[in-house]
């Protein structure tokens, strides 16, 4: 596609329930962010894919978050048991290569309730 | 530890005049650098971007000014004009070893007509 492409855009879910959101990259984009903004806050970097592989998981907040990468093209993000904390814009980027300019999705807007 | 700071959380400009947005990072071995727009309700949009061999690049009304030894860029935006409100978010990065895109905590630019 033209630009990269995030789904859902909008998600309510209760306390306690798995979430699943997705990335679809700019086509022929090698590496992939996952980045979260809490209300009032910055872009808080969660992980990095270059192909399908994660050299830097170090933003995941906790174990009940996770990322897979597959065919070098979408990635999905998985928030096990939900928490009110999680509660955010989740964003995703891609890139052409490492090191060049990252262009982000409009982003799900998670909220927990 | 934040490593890319944006200290004003906010700047009023009146429309035509010069905007002046300020980074600082703490990070020696960031060696790429972005500025990013963001509307609310959207993700980011790449602005510009400069590498370290470079002290300035210039789009447009856009130019990125980057003082290695000070560890400071600063995005102009001449002459500014009421659709550049929003909020601006700097970004770096090193391009060896982990490249994820650590990000300023964001200005907001406010023209006024």
């Amino acid at each position: 596609g033209a630009g990269v492409s995030q789904s859902p855009s909008n998600k309510v879910t209760e306390k306690g329930k798995d979430v699943e959101l997705r990335c679809d990259p700019i086509s022929g984009h090698t590496a992939l962010y996952w980045y979260r903004q809490s209300l009032g806050q910055g872009l808080e970097f969660l992980i990095y894919f270059q192909g399908n592989s994660a050299p830097d998981k170090s933003g995941l907040p906790s174990d009940r978050f996770s990322a897979e990468r597959t065919g070098g093209s979408v990635s999905t993000l998985t928030i096990q048991r939900t928490q009110q904390e999680d509660s955010a814009v989740y964003l995703c980027a891609s890139s052409r290569t490492m090191g060049t300019e990252a262009f982000f999705g409009q982003g799900t807007r998670l909220t927990v309730v | 530890d934040q490593q890319v700071k944006q200290n004003s959380p906010s700047l009023s400009v009146q429309e035509g005049r010069i905007s002046i947005l300020n980074c600082d990072y703490t990070n020696s071995m960031f060696d790429y650098f972005l500025w990013y727009k963001k509307y609310p309700a959207e993700g980011p949009t790449f602005l510009i971007s400069i590498s370290s061999i470079k002290d300035k690049n210039e789009d447009g009304r856009f130019t990125v000014f980057l003082n290695k030894s000070a560890k400071h860029l600063s995005l102009h935006i001449v002459p500014s004009q009421p659709g550049d409100s929003a909020v601006y978010f700097c970004a770096a990065t090193p391009t060896s070893g982990t490249y994820k895109y650590i990000f300023g905590t964001g200005t907001r630019l406010k023209v006024l007509a």
